[in-house]
């Protein structure tokens, strides 16, 4: 089955500093999806960022980067030039792109503090 | 405006007593989800659904039921059964179940006691 690990439950970063959220995966497909999800205190979940294991190219998205390392089954969450408004819960989530696709399987989610 | 929507919020029942939590999308994806999200765990799928009249069960689906009549709507039932069913649920779509990502509605909370 596949498992995805957070291993940062916490981190801080000043306003306007950079932040790198760690997220590593176990699974034994070729092809998949990963994403980074943001659940702020209003507790929606808002999609961040997307990348396709088959790219090799990291996903980018304005502030949001990734550093997907397909080897290592790495997949860590740049934010640069931090914001009060980017502090939330950080959840990494996979899911296949083949049969059982239906599910996306989460981590458990990296509390994310901005300190102004 | 596109999106998802929950509803109530916040959502009280006693223990013993049913209770139907509402999701309804106007993106005109085929695929909906319901997950459960309980404090310092990620997500976990209940049920989820590729079309109209076709429904599956996720990893933890005991003591829920759903349905999906019309293509915008998944309410789900949280039964008597279910053990502990106090948790927050969110209720998500894609484009389709094999393809593409999921979109979140706002979520409810709901408490039993």
């Amino acid at each position: 089955a596949q498992t995805v690990t957070q291993s940062q439950p916490e981190m801080s970063v000043q306003e306007a500093e950079t932040v790198t959220l760690s997220c590593t995966y176990d699974t034994s497909e070729s092809d998949y999806y990963l994403f980074w999800y943001k659940q702020p205190p209003s507790r929606q979940m808002i999609l961040v960022i997307r990348q396709e294991a088959y790219k090799q190219q990291n996903a980018t998205e304005n502030r949001f980067s990734v550093n997907f390392q397909k080897a290592a089954k790495s997949f860590s969450l740049k934010i640069s030039d931090s914001q009060l408004g980017d502090a939330a819960m950080y959840f990494c989530a996979y899911r296949r792109t083949s049969g059982g696709s239906e599910k996306l399987v989460f981590g458990k989610g990296t509390k994310l503090t901005v300190n102004p | 405006d596109g999106g998802i929507t929950q509803s109530p919020k916040y959502l009280f029942r006693k223990e013993g007593q049913n209770v139907t939590l509402s999701c309804e999308q106007n993106l005109n994806h085929d695929a909906m989800y319901w997950y459960r999200q309980d404090p310092g765990q990620g997500l976990r799928l209940i049920y989820y659904s590729q079309i109209v009249n076709d429904f599956q069960k996720g990893d933890i689906a005991e003591g829920y039921s759903v349905s999906r009549e019309k293509k915008e709507s998944f309410p789900l039932t949280v039964t008597s059964a279910q053990k502990n069913p106090t948790a927050f649920y969110l209720c998500a779509s894609s484009r389709s179940l094999t393809l593409y990502e999921q979109y979140f509605g706002p979520g409810t909370r709901l408490t039993v006691t």
